[in-house]
């Protein structure tokens, strides 16, 4: 089936450093990822899109200079969290859409970050 | 807005009951429905999914009913185990996007 890994799965970090979160198809192809945020007990909230080869496209209310997204080739895109702060603690998780299929997301593990 | 809606919040099953998740969509461009199960600590995974020109779809314990007229979809697990013990989400995609549900926490009492 198609997986995909994130890493790490979990990050505590002092507030004002960078943390960068990948995010890996390991057996299909994935020109489109999507980065998702979610809080406890909440649904998932979509924060962008992230396109291969370009840039990514972020939704309404996410900073994009906060958030930075690339995706280099056609199984991985990195998240990067900026001079995080502990509001910007929260439960991260990655999707990646099948090329071939074009419907059907599938979702990382996850990556637990913590600011302090 | 939230653009699917999805009741109820939370529910008790006892083992080897039903548990129903119901879930409605405003947008009929929607033309994708899938549904997730995610455990405490770890990401959703794909349960089953449907297409809006199907009323049923069923995978082992797991069905999909879709009324396409009433923009209404809901999962039913049959034969509930406690292992079923997990947070439900409906979706539905208009291209690329998918549009979560709030969620459904299921607990299966043995």
């Amino acid at each position: 089936g198609a997986v995909v890994s994130q890493h790490p799965s979990r990050v505590i970090c002092k507030s004002g450093t960078s943390v960068k979160i990948e995010c890996r198809s390991l057996d299909f192809q994935a020109t489109t990822m999507f980065w998702y945020r979610q809080f406890p007990k909440k649904s998932l909230m979509l924060m962008a899109t992230s396109n291969e080869g370009s840039k990514a496209t972020y939704e309404q209310g996410v900073e994009k200079d906060k958030f930075l997204i690339n995706h280099a080739s056609l199984t991985l895109s990195t998240l990067t969290v900026t001079s995080a702060h502990p509001e910007d603690s929260s439960f991260y998780i990655c999707s990646a859409r099948d090329t071939g299929t074009q419907e059907t997301q599938y979702f990382g593990p996850g990556t637990r970050l913590l600011v302090l | 807005q939230q653009q699917v809606k999805q009741s109820p919040q939370s529910l008790i099953v006892q083992k080897g009951g039903i548990s129903i998740i119901n879930c409605a969509y405003e947008n009929t461009a929607f033309d994708y429905f899938p549904w997730y199960q995610q455990f405490p600590g770890k990401g959703p995974a794909l349960l089953i999914a449907i297409r809006p020109d199907v009323s049923e779809k069923k995978e082992g314990r797991f069905t999909i009913s879709f009324n396409k007229s009433a923009k209404q979809f809901s999962l039913h697990i049959m034969d509930s185990q406690p292992g079923d013990s997990a947070t439900y989400f409906c979706a539905a995609s208009l291209g690329y996007k998918l549009s979560f549900g709030a969620g459904t926490t299921v607990t299966v009492r043995a």
